[in-house]
């Protein structure tokens, strides 16, 4: 079936800080692959997407790479914000199908 | 548009009884999403609708679970004889006909459900 794999957290950071969180899957085909992030009392939000293998996904200064030779799609930031500090989801949408299979999330706290 | 909207925003109810959620799409979207998320956990994906007819039912969605969208726009999601372990935040998501599977979904802020 599908799955995704996330690094748990909580990550703690300081202001300006490289930001790796790790997320690995398992699907069939060539799914779409996502990062949402839900920042604090409010709903999910897409950050950033890829559709097809060595696409790049980017925004908001965050990107990840989609790696299917290591079924990876790890998200990075070079210098995070403490604005930054919320939980973020990687997902993926098999082929086919519309649904997201969702990780755990991971929880990313920024200190000034 | 004011986003995906969810009503009620909290609800809590006594084991045994039957709930019922309201979710609004952003108009114009033709695909509606339910997903539950526990505490610590990503969502779980529930069911799909595009238009009025449901395309994809979970595993998860148990008998007592109902989902409807009659006219194409709003949907309901009624749990029956709701038990402790249906508490957790159920979410409703919408997207666009139009695009592939790499089409963004709209997530609202959810319905927390308390059973006790």
């Amino acid at each position: 079936g599908n799955s995704v794999t996330q690094m748990e957290g909580p990550v703690t950071l300081s202001e300006e800080a490289f930001l790796t969180i790790n997320c690995t899957y398992t699907a069939t085909g060539y799914p779409s692959l996502f990062w949402y992030v839900q920042y604090p009392g409010e709903g999910l939000q897409l950050l950033l997407k890829a559709t097809k293998a060595d696409d790049k996904g980017s925004n908001k200064g965050f990107e990840a790479t989609y790696r299917k030779e290591t079924t990876s799609f790890h998200l990075e930031k070079g210098s995070v914000q403490v604005s930054d500090s919320a939980v973020y989801f990687c997902a993926l949408s098999p082929t086919g199908r519309r649904a997201l299979t969702f990780g755990s999330g991971t929880r990313l706290q920024v200190q000034p | 548009d004011t986003g995906v909207s969810q009503d009620p925003r909290h609800k809590i109810t006594k084991r045994g009884q039957n709930v019922t959620f309201r979710c609004d799409p952003i108009s114009e979207h033709n695909r509606l999403y339910w997903y539950r998320q526990t505490l610590g956990q990503g969502p779980e994906f529930l069911t799909y609708f595009q238009n009025e007819a449901q395309l994809e039912k979970s595993r998860l969605l148990s008998d007592r679970f109902s989902a409807e969208r009659p006219k194409g726009s709003f949907s309901t999601l009624e749990i029956q004889r709701t038990e402790q372990g249906d508490s957790a935040m159920y979410l409703c998501a919408s997207s666009p006909l139009r695009g592939g599977g790499g089409t963004e979904a709209f997530f609202g802020q959810g319905t927390r459900l308390t059973v006790v």
